[in-house]
């Protein structure tokens, strides 16, 4: 079946330094993508979404980037600091209906950030 | 404002047993989710509600899976019997409707021995 996914499963940064985070998607037909953020012990913390309409779209410190023509979508995090460290996944949603809600997540990357 | 809640925070069982999970989500928030989540994966959408009707179990084991949101506000999740596979931590969330954004609970972990 169609499916989200990650280029890396981890990803080692310096405190300070800038993240970027990758993620392919197989559905074309999806509208709608969400950034999570999961610390340890918690669940899923949103962080950004895009919809397909748009390419870009910036927060506090985080960015995310659509490449519909590639099926790409990547999140940014600017000035990297410790307590980012987490396993980060995008989640994408199919749009319309009763199937607006239903989030298809990716595997996952996790990003340790050095002091 | 509460955030969802969820008990237990961690289960331990042995496989063939019964188990069952809580969650209350946020007050007023009409949808509500359950994922299961193994080691290393994102979550996975095991069913979601509306108030207190089903709208998505199309990826819920059913012959031993079960939950339920009877007065469209706290839901449990059960499982009997219980299999190796399902060792995983359970995640609960809600939103004020379809479509808007999610908030999850901390999970329960279930280690099936």
């Amino acid at each position: 079946g169609e499916s989200v996914g990650l280029h890396l499963p981890t990803l080692s940064v310096q405190e300070g330094d800038n993240s970027i985070i990758n993620c392919a998607y197989s559905n074309s037909a999806s509208d709608y993508f969400i950034w999570y953020k999961q610390e340890s012990g918690k669940g899923p913390q949103f962080i950004i979404d895009i919809r397909s309409n748009m390419d870009k779209r910036q927060g506090q410190r985080v960015t995310v980037l659509l490449n519909k023509t590639v099926k790409h979508l990547s999140l940014q995090i600017a000035a990297t600091q410790p307590g980012d460290s987490a396993v980060y996944f995008c989640a994408e949603n199919m749009g319309g209906g009763t199937s607006y809600g239903k989030l298809t997540f990716g595997q996952g990357t996790i990003l340790t950030v050095h002091p | 404002e509460a955030g969802v809640a969820q008990s237990p925070r961690y289960k331990i069982i042995e496989k063939r047993q019964s188990v069952a999970f809580w969650c209350n989500p946020i007050s007023g928030h009409a949808t509500l989710y359950w994922y299961q989540q193994i080691l290393g994966q994102g979550p996975k959408l095991l069913i979601q509600f509306q108030n207190n009707g089903v709208v998505d179990d199309s990826q819920l084991p059913k012959d031993r899976f079960s939950a339920e949101r009877l007065k469209g506000v706290d839901s449990t999740l059960k499982i009997q019997p219980a299999k190796l596979e399902d060792s995983a931590v359970y995640l609960c969330a809600s939103s004020l409707d379809e479509g808007r954004e999610q908030f999850f609970g901390p999970g329960t972990r279930l280690t099936v021995l």
